[in-house]
């Protein structure tokens, strides 16, 4: 069975702080995908990454960065300069190729970013 | 735009009365697709696997009978709370995926509907 944890129930910053989310994952398949979502106050997930298991680089899009190692099974994403419009539920979510499309999420992370 | 389209966004019942949401990709057709639910301040959970032509997978400890799932078009799965109670009040989101190559095939999410009996 898959597992994703997201330690961090609530992160609070001022703006232009720097937040970063932190995800853990348990599969013990090879191949995986792994995913982060933002699902603002309206409800709609909001797609921000996909990473393959076999893929460990890091990516950089605009203020947002992903660190992926497998060796302590992480995937996580750090929001540069935090703005107001960053304040969000971010979901970290697995899925194994043999059950594609059957995501695992984690518990989510709400991030408050204040003026 | 959406590629998955989910109505209605928001609908209010009484309880007792049946609901029906509508999950739709719009310029591709997927064989299938999934449902998931979530309640207030909590994470997305799977509820079943909607196969077009054939009959939806639940998870465990989701009711097949009250959660009738109908996937009777590559564009189109519905999902109906039947007999609807205040308990089964949440926020019901699709997900459809084109089935070229399958794994790594990009997974689009509707807009979600936010149900809440009365």
């Amino acid at each position: 069975a898959q597992k994703v944890t997201q330690a961090q129930t609530e992160i609070s910053v001022v703006e232009k702080e720097d937040v970063t989310l932190d995800c853990v994952y348990e599969t013990r398949d090879t191949t995986y995908y792994l995913f982060w979502y933002k699902q603002p106050p309206s409800g709609e997930l909001v797609f921000l990454i996909r990473r393959n298991s076999f893929d460990e680089q890091n990516e950089i899009s605009g203020r947002y960065s992903w660190n992926f190692q497998k060796s302590t099974s992480s995937f996580n994403f750090t929001i540069t300069a935090s703005q107001v419009v960053d304040s969000a539920v971010y979901f970290c979510a697995l899925v194994i190729t043999d059950s594609w499309g059957k995501l695992q999420f984690g518990a989510g992370t709400q991030v408050v970013v204040t003026p | 735009g959406a590629v998955v389209s989910q109505h209605p966004s928001w609908v209010i019942c009484k309880s007792g009365t049946s609901v029906k949401i509508e999950c739709r990709s719009l310029d591709f057709q997927a064989t299938t697709m999934f449902w998931y639910r979530q309640f207030p301040k909590q994470s997305l959970m799977l509820m079943a696997t909607s196969n077009e032509g054939s009959k939806a997978t639940y998870e465990q400890g989701v009711e097949k009978d009250k959660f009738l799932i109908n996937h009777a078009s590559l564009t189109l799965s519905t999902l109906t709370v039947t007999s609807a109670h205040p308990e089964d009040s949440s926020f019901y989101i699709c997900s459809a995926s084109p089935p070229w190559g399958q794994v790594n095939s990009p997974l689009h999410f509707g807009n979600g509907t936010r149900l809440t009996v009365t």
